[in-house]
Parts: C-alpha cells; structure tokens; sequence
C-alpha cells in the first residue's frame, strides 16, 4: 500500500491564484481529513469527510472548499489564494471509529 | 479554551536522561488517547496509543489519568534520535455523532543533546 499520497510537495501561489491540492489514500478508509500547521498553531483541521458523497466543516475552513466523489480521492481547493494561507497542509485518513489517523507527507505552500 | 494543551517546550535533555510530557484535554467524553511524534518538516506519525491501564513501549511509557483528564508520556535513557515533537491527540465525540474526531494539541518540542 502506497498509504496516504498528495501533490504537489511545494507550491508557490500568487495572490488571487486558484488551485487543488490532491489527497488520495488506497486503504479504503471512510474518514478524511484535510489540516493546516503553522508555527505555534499546531495542527487546524480545515475540512472532513466520513464517506464519499459527505464532507463538513472543521476549525477554519474559510477560503477552502472539498469534495469526496471517491472513497480514495479528497482534494482541497483553494478558490483565490491569500497570503494567510501560507502554510503546511497535511491530508489524513482513518477507519471509523477511534482508530489512528494516518498523514500524507504534506504540501508546502507559498502564497506572495 | 483549547481542546487539548500541551506545555510546548522546548525541552533540552543529555543524552540518557528521562523526561515527561504533559497533556490535559477538556472533553471528559473523550474516548481514545496517543501520542503522535513529528520530525521536523516531517508529517506528524504515530507512537503510542494510550491505554487507561498505562502501557510500555521500549523506553516509552504512556499513562492517562480519566478523573483529571490527563495524559503523560515519559522517555527513559533518551537518544539523540528522539529528538522531534511530540504531539498529544485525543479523539472526541461530536455533539449528536456516533463519530470521533482527532484534536491535537500544539505539540511539545524535544532536543536531546550529546
């Protein structure tokens, strides 16, 4: 199993710019999860989803949106990029329940 | 208040010395515990789960302590190679769901030096 995947690795974004960042995970779990860290912040959950077809809200999802036509497949949009979302963001899956999370590698995003 | 607080460091330990992490969480419905281990520009990975018995792994030693809603993880004879930061994670019920969802505390940093 290639685990919890996303691309790009880095991103350098103008302002106003759009773009998708790619989550894909081969475990067939129905728990995703999209999270920003900065420095002193910790982990931010952004957007989640328990199944394909199901996707909420976490702690800042403003200036993000997601979709889950899949069960392997959860990109994260960027509509119109803005300095304060230059930051690191993982992707994350688990099985329902209490189970662990699993981490991508993250994506490194610069936006000027 | 946040979820979950962690004392963020950064600790600064020799080589074979032992050193605690703290953790406090604020949902008492909580129902599960780890302690995740990230390395710097590295996704955060799993340690240990934490058990309400208290449970070993090696050098690792992980107790949670429900009445007071704390969790600790203890590093005996450290290593170079555990510096990292080490990050409390507690899964919490949602208001109205059956389902769990993970909050992190900020993280505590380790540097263990020669």
């Amino acid at each position: 199993n290639a685990g919890v995947t996303q691309t790009p690795k880095f991103q350098v974004l103008k302002t106003g710019q759009s773009m998708t960042l790619q989550c894909a995970q081969d475990m067939n779990h129905e728990y995703m999860s999209w999270y920003r860290q900065d420095p002193g912040m910790g982990l931010r959950l952004i957007h989640y989803s328990v199944g394909a077809g199901i996707t909420d809200q976490g702690e800042v999802p403003n200036g993000y949106n997601v979709s889950r036509s899949t069960t392997e497949d959860f990109p994260l949009r960027l509509l119109s990029a803005a300095p304060s979302q230059t930051s690191v963001y993982f992707c994350a899956s688990k099985e329902r329940g209490p189970e662990t999370q699993y981490f991508g590698p993250g994506t490194r995003l610069l936006v000027l | 208040r946040k979820e979950v607080e962690q004392d963020p460091g950064p600790f600064n330990v020799p080589e074979g010395a032992t050193v605690a992490f703290n953790c406090t969480y604020s949902n008492s419905a909580s129902q599960s515990f780890f302690w995740y281990r990230q390395d710097c520009r590295k996704e955060p990975k799993l340690l240990m789960s934490v058990y309400s018995s208290g449970n070993e792994d090696g050098r690792f030693t992980a107790q949670l302590n429900r009445a007071s809603q704390y969790i600790s993880l203890l590093i005996r004879d450290s290593k170079l190679s555990d510096s990292a930061t080490y990050l409390c994670v507690v899964n919490m019920l949602g208001r109205g769901s059956t389902l769990g969802r993970l909050y992190f505390g900020r993280g505590t940093q380790l540097t263990v030096w020669p």
